[in-house]
């Protein structure tokens, strides 16, 4: 699976839109992008995937660039709840959920 | 969405004692993983739970250590063996259901050797 780098840490101000870059510039053409997110003592939560189109859902917006080798997750108004290590994770899909983590971005949402 | 319950929540055990971690699951699910997450690390898959074989582990961990069990489609356990305090971790419980490969993890076991 290819790896992704992410800045370690950002802050946000709560009710702006967090954007949390994510680079995967080894990524290969049948690999989907994902986030997981882990609010302290829980475990790992899905938040939303993507193949190469753009993606949205209930909780976060997917910006994937057109040569697929990096993506942006857009929270699109941070509240305090979100302040959490993000992750960004390439992996096909139907090779099960044999997640490999990297470190993450630590999101703090302040007031 | 699949619910995912672990037993114990976290333990305080002594050293070259074993621990046996439950994960059990409100619906059949076809894949069961077992993560550990050291102090302040990312996760790491230690073991695929595989439903009547045995359990296929990532470089870095063995059957002796870390022995899993997965009677059916929604239990599993996780034994840590004879343990030590670099075994103090917290142990997540995984499960992909349906064809996205979505995972659900459960709350996680915090392990504290002493």
């Amino acid at each position: 699976d290819a790896k992704t780098t992410q800045p370690p840490s950002m802050d946000c101000a709560e009710g702006r839109a967090a954007n949390l870059p994510c680079n995967h510039s080894t990524i290969s053409g049948n690999e989907y992008v994902y986030w997981y997110r882990q609010i302290h003592s829980q475990g790992p939560q899905y938040i939303i995937h993507g193949l190469k189109n753009n993606e949205t859902n209930e909780m976060a917006s997917l910006i994937i660039t057109e040569d697929r080798k990096s993506s942006t997750l857009i929270l699109p108004h941070a509240t305090l709840r979100d302040t959490a290590v993000y992750y960004c994770i390439v992996q096909r899909t139907g090779t099960a959920s044999k997640l490999t983590f990297g470190t993450g971005t630590r999101l703090q949402v302040t007031l | 969405s699949a619910v995912i319950s672990q037993k114990p929540s976290r333990d305080i055990c002594q050293r070259g004692t074993s621990l046996t971690i439950q994960c059990q699951v409100d619906s059949q699910v076809t894949m069961m993983f077992w993560y550990r997450q050291q102090p302040g690390q990312s996760l790491t898959l230690i073991a695929t739970a595989n439903q009547g074989s045995e359990a296929t582990y990532e470089s870095g961990f063995v059957i002796d250590k870390f022995p899993i069990s997965r009677p059916n489609l929604t239990f599993s356990t996780l034994t840590v063996s004879n343990m030590s305090p670099e075994d103090s971790s917290i142990y997540l419980c995984s499960v992909e259901q349906g064809g996205d490969a979505e995972a659900f993890f459960g709350q996680g076991t915090r392990l504290t050797v002493v």
